[in-house]
C-alpha cells in the first residue's frame, strides 16, 4: 500500500543551525509531494509543493525542499532555524492512482533551542 | 480574508448527545473535507465532499455524518458521541480537489472532548 513516511517522531535543534526533515513515501510513480506545518493551536498551512520539473522548491518561511526520486525522498530544509519555527510538520503525497486521495506522513515534532 | 473557520473551537459534552461542528470557507472551493488529529495516528481522513450533494466516506467514518446542501458549507454531525470520537478536527478545502494536488486549506481546528 502507498504510504509516506516521516522517520524521526521528534527532532530538537538550536536557534540558528540548519535543519532537516526527512520524508519517504512508497508509490510506484511520482506523486505530487507537500509539506505543511502546524503552528500550536493553529490549523495546517502549505509550506512548499511539488509537482514536477525542478526537484529543488522553494516555500514559505525561508523552507526549501528537494525531491530525489532515487530515494523515493522528499525532505525538508531550512539553513537557519528560528524559535518560531518550532511547531509540527507533515509530509503529504498524493497519486491519482490511489483514489484521488492525499496520503499523510505522522508528523515530525520540531523544538527549537534558544 | 479567504479562510476556512470552524465553529466551535473548544466542546466538552457527554456521551450520546448529538452536536453539530459547522465548517464555513469562502474561497468558493469545490473540495472539502472533515480530518481527525490523534496523537500518534497522524491526520485520518473522516468524509470528503467533491462538489455540493456529493460527499463520500474517508478513512475513519464510523460514527460521523456530513452534508453539502451548500458549497461554502460543510458541517460535521456527530449523532450519538462516544469518548473514543474524543480528538481534535479539522476541515479543509481546497479550489478542484486533490485529484489535480492542489493545496488544502486548512481551518484552525475543533478540539472535542466526549465523556
Amino acid at each position: 500500500a502507498q504510504s509516506v513516511t516521516q522517520p524521526d517522531i521528534h527532532i530538537t535543534v538550536s536557534e540558528g543551525a540548519s535543519l532537516e526533515l526527512r520524508c519517504n513515501y512508497s508509490y510506484g510513480a511520482t506523486p505530487y509531494l507537500f509539506w505543511y506545518v502546524q503552528s500550536p493551536g493553529q490549523g495546517l498551512q502549505l509550506l512548499l509543493k511539488y509537482f514536477s520539473g525542478d526537484t529543488l522548491v522553494q516555500g514559505i518561511k525561508g523552507f526549501e525542499a528537494e525531491f530525489k526520486r532515487s530515494q523515493s525522498s522528499f525532505n525538508l530544509r531550512k539553513p537557519s532555524v528560528h524559535w518560531s519555527d518550532a511547531a509540527e510538520y507533515f509530509c503529504a503525497a498524493y497519486n491519482a492512482g490511489n483514489n484521488r486521495k492525499l496520503i499523510w506522513g505522522l508528523g515530525t515534532s520540531l523544538a527549537v533551542n534558544p | 480574508e479567504a479562510q476556512v473557520t470552524q465553529n466551535p473551537r473548544y466542546l466538552i459534552t457527554v456521551t450520546g448527545k448529538k452536536l453539530t461542528v459547522t465548517c464555513s470557507q469562502n474561497m468558493n472551493h469545490e473540495y472539502m473535507s472533515w480530518y481527525r488529529q490523534d496523537p500518534g495516528l497522524g491526520l485520518r481522513q473522516i468524509y470528503y465532499s467533491m462538489n455540493v450533494e456529493v460527499t463520500d466516506k474517508g478513512d475513519v467514518p464510523e460514527g460521523y455524518k456530513v452534508s453539502r446542501k451548500e458549497k461554502r458549507n460543510f458541517p460535521l454531525i456527530l449523532e450519538s458521541p462516544s469518548p473514543n470520537q474524543t480528538s481534535l478536527y479539522f476541515c479543509a478545502s481546497s479550489l478542484y480537489g486533490t485529484e489535480v494536488g492542489y493545496e488544502q486549506y486548512f481551518g484552525p481546528g475543533t478540539r472535542l472532548t466526549v465523556t
